[in-house]
């Protein structure tokens, strides 16, 4: 079965310091994984994905995320931070090759100080 | 190009009652996943929608019912509402034969009281 453990329930930054956010994933390959951002209130929207090649990712609004196998790891990081990147933060995880169900983490709340 | 789009944006049922909501997925786009977000949790798969056949389903009880139309919309049904069925519901729509990735709608908020 997969899933995806997100240990940091909240996380506090000043603006303009750099970020990174943690998720762990367990899949007996290599999934399709992806980071989600939601604000209070709202639906997803999707930050970046890794499929394959290139284990570092590049997302919307400056997101990064790096794709370890060895530690089975998806960590997303922006090197700077701004008070509207606020809000509730996502992993997850889905079967390679096609659209299948995503299983998601339990999340990640970014709080942002001036 | 609409996103996905669903319908209504909040909900307030009696326990016992019957819901349906609604979602109509990106253009272009043939599948409809469905999704239950309680508060302060990440969202947990329901079921998935592909040429109106319910394609995969999660660890939901029977009164989890949807439909998918010719035109890809979707229902979801609920049925004798429970106040633990109070929750964030969010569509997501995708390409079967694509990348794999989601893209989600707004959400319908619905509380049982």
């Amino acid at each position: 079965a997969q899933s995806v453990t997100q240990p940091d329930i909240h996380i506090t930054v000043s603006e303009g310091a750099s970020l990174e956010l943690r998720c762990n994933y367990s899949y007996g390959a290599t999934p399709y994984l992806f980071w989600y951002v939601q604000s209070p209130g709202q639906g997803l929207q999707l930050l970046l994905k890794y499929f394959s090649g290139d284990t570092l990712v590049q997302g919307i609004k400056g997101f990064e995320a790096e794709f370890k196998r060895s530690q089975s790891s998806f960590n997303l990081r922006k090197p700077s931070v701004h008070w509207s990147d606020a809000a509730e933060y996502f992993c997850a995880v889905g079967a390679p090759l096609t659209a299948s169900k995503l299983t998601f983490g339990t999340g990640t709340r970014l709080q942002v100080t001036l | 190009d609409a996103g996905v789009t669903q319908s209504p944006t909040h909900l307030i049922k009696t326990r016992g009652q019957q819901v349906t909501l609604r979602c109509s997925p990106k253009s272009g786009h043939d599948t409809v996943s469905w999704y239950q977000q309680a508060l302060g949790q990440g969202p947990q798969f329901i079921f998935q929608y592909y040429e109106e056949e319910e394609r995969q389903r999660g660890n939901f009880p029977d009164r989890f019912s949807g439909h998918q139309f010719p035109n890809y919309s979707s229902e979801l049904n609920v049925n004798a509402l429970l106040l633990g069925d109070s929750a964030l519901y969010l569509c997501a729509s995708s390409l079967l034969q694509g990348a794999g990735e989601q893209y989600f709608g707004p959400g319908t908020r619905l509380t049982v009281t």
